[in-house]
């Protein structure tokens, strides 16, 4: 039973680009979470979705982000126009129900030049 | 809000030596505490937890008591090994049916042989 598949584990953009990140859970999961550490900084909450659902997007920025999960596929987590302060590392976990433990993944490592 | 306060690191051990990371919290209510190790590379693993006053989480050695009074979780080992370099995130969830979990910054440790 393979882990939490986050892909790609390291991405470049150039300032202005789209990040597309992709996080697929661990088979019987259907809770995701997206959480974004800055350097030097512990993790932060950004959005907890179920299947085709967002339930709480509290933790995400107004601007820019946006995340999904569909019925067929993995969540993705999109960033447009990507700047330099978006340089951080995103972490996807997911749960089989709510309130159950968290699986994380390894995390997507996103760098804007 | 809630909020997580660990220790600052790096820490730097002999092998065998004795561990404390200090973990104290903000939180209203009853919240779950947690540690959780990030390895070089990979995403963070569930170390322990506890989910009220007083208990104590324990793994692979590790432990921490629920301390309500000092709103504590400090993290104890009795003899660290070199396989224990990692770093640590205390956490906390909210029991309101929250599943936002809110980390410290993490401590990296170091053992030395």
């Amino acid at each position: 039973n393979a882990g939490v598949m986050q892909n790609p584990r390291h991405l470049v953009r150039r300032r202005g680009q789209e990040a597309r990140l992709r996080c697929s859970p661990m088979k019987g999961h259907s809770h995701v979470y997206w959480y974004r550490q800055l350097p030097e900084e512990g993790l932060k909450f950004m959005v907890y979705l179920q299947k085709e659902n967002i339930i709480d997007e509290s933790g995400m920025p107004k601007e820019r982000f946006s995340a999904e999960f569909p019925k067929e596929g993995p969540s993705i987590l999109r960033i447009q126009q990507v700047v330099r302060g978006d340089s951080a590392a995103y972490f996807c976990a997911s749960s089989p129900s709510r309130g159950d433990g968290y699986t994380f993944g390894s995390g997507t490592r996103l760098t804007v030049v | 809000g809630n909020s997580v306060t660990q220790m600052e690191g790096p820490v730097t051990l002999s092998e065998e030596a004795f561990l404390t990371i200090n973990c104290t919290y903000t939180a209203t209510g009853y919240p779950s505490l947690f540690w959780y190790v990030q390895y070089p590379g990979e995403g963070l693993q569930l170390l322990l937890k506890a989910t009220k006053a007083d208990d104590k989480g324990s793994n692979k050695g590790f432990e921490a008591t629920y301390r309500k009074e000092t709103t504590s979780f400090h993290l104890e080992k009795g003899s660290v090994q070199v396989s224990d370099s990692a770093v640590y995130f205390c956490a906390l969830a909210s029991n309101f049916g929250n599943e936002k979990l809110t980390f410290g910054t993490g401590t990296r440790l170091t053992i030395i042989p």
